[in-house]
């Protein structure tokens, strides 16, 4: 089955420092990438829809330059949270598409990253 | 734009018993897809059921059945034989069929199965 692997799974910085956390499609190329956020008990928020190749497509609200987002192959996609503060800690996670015929509306999961920022 | 619904934040069930999750969503679309995800303890979404909106037969996946009411837009998630296993947070979610995969999840429901 189709696999996503999103790494790390926990990471603590500093305030003001950058963090990267990288989605990748390990058994399936994906046309399409997609980062959330969640908060504890509530539901996954999406941040930005992520095409290989192309600019990132961001939800309103989501500010582009604080979360980069970077699509440059068919299985790799990161997210960059930019000069964190506190209130960036939250759990991220990512999910996959092959984006084409019956693959369109199967959805993969990474299995998340909880950023803290101190 | 699509909403989704879950009107139930918490729910319990005996081990072995049947509960059954409530799901409402609002689109003018008419082609699009249904599904409900499991989030367990470890954060990892789980596919649980997919139904698509063409088809008038309600999608089952062994103790796990939904019952797709299309005029109404209800999409409920019917889980037999409760297991331990089976507590977590479920997540109704839609999808335009024109939407680039692009998901849109209800608030969801935390369900804790008792033993």
């Amino acid at each position: 089955g189709a696999v996503v692997s999103q790494h790390p799974s926990r990471v603590i910085c500093k305030s003001g420092t950058s963090v990267k956390i990288e989605c990748r499609s390990l058994d399936f190329q994906a046309t399409t990438m997609f980062w959330y956020r969640q908060f504890p008990k509530q539901s996954l928020m999406l941040m930005a829809t992520s095409n290989e190749g192309s600019k990132a497509t961001y939800e309103q609200g989501v500010e582009k330059d604080k979360f980069l987002i970077n699509h440059a192959s068919l299985t790799l996609s990161t997210l960059t949270v930019t000069s964190a503060h506190p209130e960036d800690s939250s759990f991220y996670i990512c999910s996959a598409t092959k984006g084409q015929g019956a693959g369109a509306n199967v959805l993969t999961f990474g299995a998340g990253s909880r950023l803290t920022v101190l | 734009a699509q909403t989704v619904t879950q009107s139930q934040p918490e729910m319990s069930v005996q081990e072995a018993e049947t509960v059954t999750l409530s799901c409402t969503y609002d689109t003018s679309e008419n082609n699009y897809y249904l599904f409900w995800y499991k989030q367990p303890p470890s954060r990892q979404m789980i596919l649980v059921i997919r139904q698509e909106a063409y088809k008038q037969q309600n999608a089952t996946e062994n103790r796990f059945s939904v019952n797709f009411q299309k005029a109404a837009k209800s999409f409920s998630l019917k889980i037999s034989d409760s297991q331990l296993g089976d507590t977590a947070m479920y997540f109704c979610a839609f999808m335009k069929h024109s939407s680039g995969s692009r998901l849109t999840f209800g608030e969801g429901t935390q369900l804790t199965v008792n033993p």
